[in-house]
């Protein structure tokens, strides 16, 4: 059984370009969340999604961030226009409908020149 | 709002003693805890959660946790660490109901363990 994938694993990228971090969730889940992870730091809520739908986005910086979930394909973390503000490490979690545990991805680190 | 409280920045303990990292809660109502392991470069894996039920609470790897209500904690326990144990641990809360499901994490406690 495949858990939480995300791609790229590590991301170069330079300021004023765009970052897109993929995460496909465990077979059969329809919650996904993201969370960032900066250095030295814990890991802070961003998004939460189910299929097509924006559920919580409380946590996403109101510029530049963006978050899917299509009916097909992974979830998708956009960031417009990075800044070297925005490296860090990206998770990507997943859960079942009515199941209370969020099962997490290798992460996508995200460097910005 | 929640917050979650890791006090121990790094501890340092010896292949073979017992281990205590320490986490506090911060909400009105009893939350979903859980207790993640991060090894350097790699995701998060669970190690163990409480929901309701039993306070002690048994997980993955020897570890186990105890929910105490009156102190608002969840410390992580294991009676004798081995030389993989080493890794950042962090403690996580959340209420998963409805729109709010969000874990709130701690800052993390990172642990090293000496031959």
């Amino acid at each position: 059984n495949a858990g939480v994938m995300q791609n790229p694993r590590h991301l170069v990228r330079r300021r004023g370009q765009e970052a897109r971090l993929r995460c496909s969730p465990v077979k059969g889940h329809s919650h996904v969340y993201w969370y960032r992870q900066l250095p030295e730091e814990g890991l802070k809520f961003m998004v939460y999604l189910q299929k097509e739908n924006i559920i919580d986005e409380s946590g996403m910086p109101k510029e530049r961030f963006s978050a899917e979930f299509p009916k097909e394909g992974p979830s998708i973390l956009r960031i417009q226009q990075v800044v070297r503000g925005d490296s860090a490490a990206y998770f990507c979690a997943s859960s079942p409908a009515g199941l209370n545990e969020q099962f997490f991805g290798p992460g996508t680190r995200l460097t910005v020149l | 709002a929640q917050s979650v409280t890791q006090p121990d920045i790094h501890i340092t303990v010896s292949e073979g003693a017992s281990l205590e990292l320490r986490c506090n809660y911060s909400y009105g109502a009893t939350p979903y805890l859980f207790w993640y392991v991060q090894s350097p470069g790699q995701g998060l894996q669970l190690l163990l959660k409480y929901f309701s039920g039993d306070t002690l609470v048994q997980g993955i790897k020897g570890f186990e946790a105890e929910f105490k209500r009156s102190q608002s904690s969840f410390n992580l326990r294991k009676p004798s660490v081995h030389w993989s144990d080493a890794a950042e641990y962090f403690c996580a809360v959340g209420f998963l109901s409805g729109s709010a499901r969000q874990l709130t994490f701690g800052s993390g406690t990172q642990l090293t363990v000496l031959p």
